[in-house]
This record gives structure tokens, sequence and C-alpha cells, in this order.
């Protein structure tokens, strides 16, 4: 089965600063979508930013890029030019590409980093 | 994106009551999921369907029943519900398997 790790529970920039937040996954499968949601104190969860596993370009939006390892199974994501807006629990997931047996392709969670922003 | 509304917002019961949380979505996306959010654990799914027809069980489906009323209506059941079961419910829907899903609001159940 697969699992995402995020090591960091908490973590905090200071507003303009770059942060990254830390992700791990464990899979046997060759092909699958890693996934950033963004959950603010409203509670809405919000799709930062997607990686296909066959694409070796890193996938950016905006001010938001991630560093895909796969090889070491890493998925970062480097948030410039942090913003008060930042301010949520970041979520890291994991999708196989495959419908097979259990998992017919559904998201996998980390447990979430909080990212705290200071002015 | 979709428009993926949970219904109620925020719920307060007790112990052993009959709930149920309901979701739609305007957009005739035909995979929808429903999941929980407890504190320090993540989001994990309890269940997912493909279509009316296609039910199927999440990592933690025990005391909890689904409805697909319709492609757009997903609803979730608690039978008898236990403090346990407190947590936030978030429904979601995808347009196929290698779409992002798009969540609702999410419903705060609290079981006193």
């Amino acid at each position: 089965a697969q699992t995402v790790t995020q090591s960091q529970p908490e973590m905090s920039v200071q507003e303009a600063e770059t942060v990254t937040l830390s992700c791990t996954y464990d899979t046997s499968e060759s092909d699958y979508y890693l996934f950033w949601y963004k959950q603010p104190p409203s509670r809405q969860m919000i799709l930062v930013i997607r990686q296909e596993a066959y694409k070796q370009q890193n996938a950016t939006e905006n001010r938001f890029s991630v560093n895909f390892q796969k090889a070491a199974k890493s998925f970062s994501l480097k948030i410039s030019d942090s913003q008060l807006g930042d301010a949520a629990m970041y979520f890291c997931a994991y999708r196989s590409a495959y419908r097979y047996g259990g998992s017919q392709g559904n998201l996998i969670f980390g447990k979430g980093t909080k990212l705290s922003v200071k002015p | 994106d979709a428009d993926v509304t949970q219904t109620p917002r925020n719920r307060i019961t007790k112990t052993g009551k009959r709930i149920m949380l309901e979701c739609s979505q305007t957009k005739g996306h035909d995979r929808m999921y429903w999941y929980r959010q407890d504190p320090g654990l993540g989001l994990r799914l309890i269940y997912y369907s493909f279509d009316v027809k296609d039910i199927n069980k999440g990592e933690i489906s025990d005391g909890y029943s689904v409805s697909r009323q319709a492609q757009a209506k997903f609803s979730l059941s608690l039978e008898s519900a236990i403090p346990n079961q407190t947590a936030l419910y978030f429904c979601a829907t995808a347009t196929g398997d290698n779409q992002p899903q798009h969540f609702g609001d999410g419903t705060r159940l609290s079981i006193l």
C-alpha cells in the first residue's frame, strides 16, 4: 500500500521569504500523480499544484513550485515571496494512475504541515 | 471548477442518533468521494463512487453508509452516531482518474 509522509508538523516563515515543505511517499508503482492542497482557516481544501510522475519537469504555479525527485520518492513544495495569506495547513497527496484492487486511483494524504507566516 | 455543496455546514448531535450529510455538485462529475479529517491524521477516505451504480468502501467505512441518489448527489449516513465519529467531513468530486479532486467546504460534525 502507498503511504505519504510529511515530516514537519509545523513550519514558520517570515513574510516575503521562501519556505520549503517536505513530502515523501512510498510506492512500487511507476505511474502516479502527486498533489499539494492548501487548507486555510476557512477549512476549504484548495488545490495548489499537481505533478505527473512521468513528467521530469517540475510543476510551477506562480509563487509555488515543486522539487520532484522520483528516485528518492520526494515531492517538496517551495513557496516564494511568502504572503500572510499563505498561512494554512498544507497536505501532500498521492494518487495511483492505475485503477485496480483497493486503490482505484484514490487520493492518499499525508498528515499535513501547518505553515505560519510572520509579518 | 466543480461547485460542490455540502449540507449542513455544522452539526451537533447526540450519541445514537442517525445523521445524514449531503453533498451535491453542479458540474456533472461522475466521481464522488467522502473523506473524514481528524486533527493530526490528514484526510482519510470513507466511501467513493464512480457512478450511480458503482459504490466502493474506502479505508475507514465501518459505521458509515452512503447513497448515490443521482449523478449529482452523494449522501453519507451515520446509522448510530458515536463520539469518535466527531470530525470534519469532506465531499469531493472529479471528472476522471487523472483529474484533480474538487472539495466542498466541509461539514463539521460533533457527537456528544
